[in-house]
C-alpha cells in the first residue's frame, strides 16, 4: 500500500517567516502534485513535478521533487496572511492513474 | 463555467438509507475519481475510473459502489449508509495521461454527507 506522510500537520507562524512542508513516502511516484484548499472548496493545483530532482518556483513558493521520486518539499519564503490554508501533497503511482494524498498541512499566518 | 459539478452539496441520511452522489464533468476528461475527506486524514481515494465502462477500487472502497456508463458522469452510490460514512466527498477528473505524465486533478466543490 502506498502512503504519503506529510509534515507538519499544523503550522502557525508570523508574517514574514519562512517555512517548509515535507511529503515523504517509501514508494516511487511517477509524479507529485501540491494542492491548496480553502474552506468549503475543493483542492486547487499549485504545481506538478515529474522529474527526480526537479525544482519549480511559483513566486514565493519553491517546490522540490526528490532524486528518487519518493519525496517532495514545499518552501514558502516570507509568508503572508494570504498563504493561510490547507496544503496537500498528492502522488500518482507509476501505472499512472491512482493518485493518493497526504494528510495535509494546515498553515496559519498571523499578521 | 466548465468544470466538475457535484450534487447535492449537503445531505443528511439515516443509518441504512441509500443514496447516490452525482458527479458530472464537461471537459471530456477520461479519468474520474471519488475521494472522502475527514479531519486530519487528508483525502482518501474511494474509487476511480480510467474511462467509460472501467472502474477500480481505491484505498477505502468498502460500502461504496460506482459505475461509469458515460465519459461525463461518475455517480457514487451508498447502498446502506453508516455513521462512519459521514464525511465530505469530492469528485475529481483529469485528462488521459501521457506516458510518465502527471495526473492533474480538477475537483468539484464537494458534497457534505451526514449519516445519523
Amino acid at each position: 500500500t502506498q502512503l504519503l506522510e506529510q509534515s507538519p500537520q499544523f503550522l502557525s507562524i508570523q508574517e514574514g517567516e519562512n517555512l517548509t512542508v515535507y511529503c515523504n513516502s517509501s514508494s516511487v511516484f511517477s509524479s507529485l502534485q501540491w494542492y491548496r484548499q480553502e474552506p468549503g472548496e475543493g483542492p486547487v493545483l499549485l504545481v506538478t513535478v515529474v522529474t527526480g530532482g526537479e525544482v519549480k518556483k511559483l513566486k514565493r513558493l519553491t517546490f522540490q521533487f526528490g532524486d528518487a521520486r519518493k519525496d517532495s518539499s514545499l518552501h514558502i519564503t516570507a509568508a503572508q496572511p494570504g498563504d493561510t490554508g490547507l496544503y496537500l501533497c498528492a502522488g500518482t503511482n507509476t501505472g499512472g492513474f491512482k493518485t493518493i494524498f497526504g494528510a495535509g498541512t494546515r498553515l496559519f499566518v498571523k499578521a | 463555467n466548465a468544470g466538475v459539478t457535484q450534487t447535492p452539496k449537503f445531505q443528511v441520511l439515516k443509518t441504512g438509507q441509500s443514496m447516490t452522489l452525482q458527479c458530472a464533468q464537461d471537459m471530456n476528461h477520461e479519468y474520474m475519481s471519488w475521494y472522502r475527506q475527514d479531519p486530519g486524514m487528508g483525502l482518501r481515494l474511494i474509487h476511480y475510473s480510467v474511462g467509460a465502462g472501467i472502474t477500480d477500487q481505491g484505498e477505502v472502497p468498502n460500502g461504496y459502489n460506482v459505475s461509469r456508463s458515460t465519459t461525463e458522469d461518475f455517480p457514487l452510490r451508498l447502498l446502506s449508509a453508516a455513521p462512519s460514512q459521514t464525511s465530505v466527498y469530492f469528485c475529481a477528473s483529469s485528462q488521459a495521461l501521457p506516458r510518465g505524465g502527471a495526473n492533474v486533478l480538477t475537483f468539484g466543490a464537494g458534497s457534505r454527507l451526514t449519516v445519523l
